[in-house]
């Protein structure tokens, strides 16, 4: 079992581009958590989703940046017209259940907006 | 206010002192506390949760519902324990949301 692959490990875009970020859960795993850490920062929860469904987006900002995990494939974290403040690491887990069971981390896709 | 609190960013010991790594949350609640850890170059990982009362790589953490803390000891360091230490907690269940403090590097010098 590979762990939970995120790619690219980083991403370069300009301002106003689109940045799409890749999580492959471990196999077995059908929850998803996308967290964001800003330089000097903890990680930052963003969303929660188990397969074709949005569990929780409360730390999701409001616009321009979306998540699906569909049925087949990767989860992807997608942030339309990217700013400077976009830039950070940005962190994917996944676990067999919900949170209280353990989560297994990626090792984070680095994004920076230029 | 969900919140956890690691007040120290940077610890530095010598190898063989005692270590505490100290957490402290606000949460109304009862949580679930974790402690993470990062090693140079690899990917986050769990280290302990209080409710499985474990002690990994010779760490424990108590959970002190009074002082509202979660702090992570180690009576002797070891400089294989250099790393970022997180500490977390999750409202449990289906909540799907751990918080997180800003983490202490752990130093250890030979």
């Amino acid at each position: 079992n590979a762990g939970v692959m995120q790619n690219p490990r980083h991403l370069v875009r300009r301002r106003g581009q689109e940045a799409r970020l890749r999580c492959s859960p471990m196999k077995g795993h059908s929850h998803v958590y996308w967290y964001r850490q800003l330089p000097e920062e903890g990680l930052k929860f963003m969303v929660y989703l188990q397969k074709e469904n949005i569990i929780d987006e409360s730390g999701m900002p409001k616009e321009r940046f979306s998540a699906e995990f569909p049925k087949e494939g990767p989860s992807i974290l997608r942030i339309q017209q990217v700013v400077r403040g976009d830039s950070a690491a940005y962190f994917c887990a996944s676990s067999r259940q919900g949170m209280d069971t353990e989560a297994f981390f990626g090792q984070g896709t680095r994004l920076t907006v230029v | 206010a969900q919140r956890v609190t690691q007040p120290e960013k940077l610890l530095s010991v010598f190898k063989g002192a005692p270590v505490e790594l100290k957490c402290n949350y606000s949460y109304s609640g009862s949580p679930e506390l974790f402690w993470y850890v990062q090693y140079s170059r690899q990917r986050l990982q769990l280290l302990l949760r209080h409710i499985s009362r474990e002690s990994i790589k010779g760490f424990t953490a108590d959970l002190n519902k009074g002082e509202t803390s979660f702090h992570l000891k180690k009576p002797f360091a070891q400089e294989e324990d250099s790393a970022m230490y997180y500490c977390a907690l999750s409202g449990g269940g289906s909540q799907g949301n751990l918080i997180f403090g800003k983490g202490t590097k752990l130093s250890v010098k030979p």
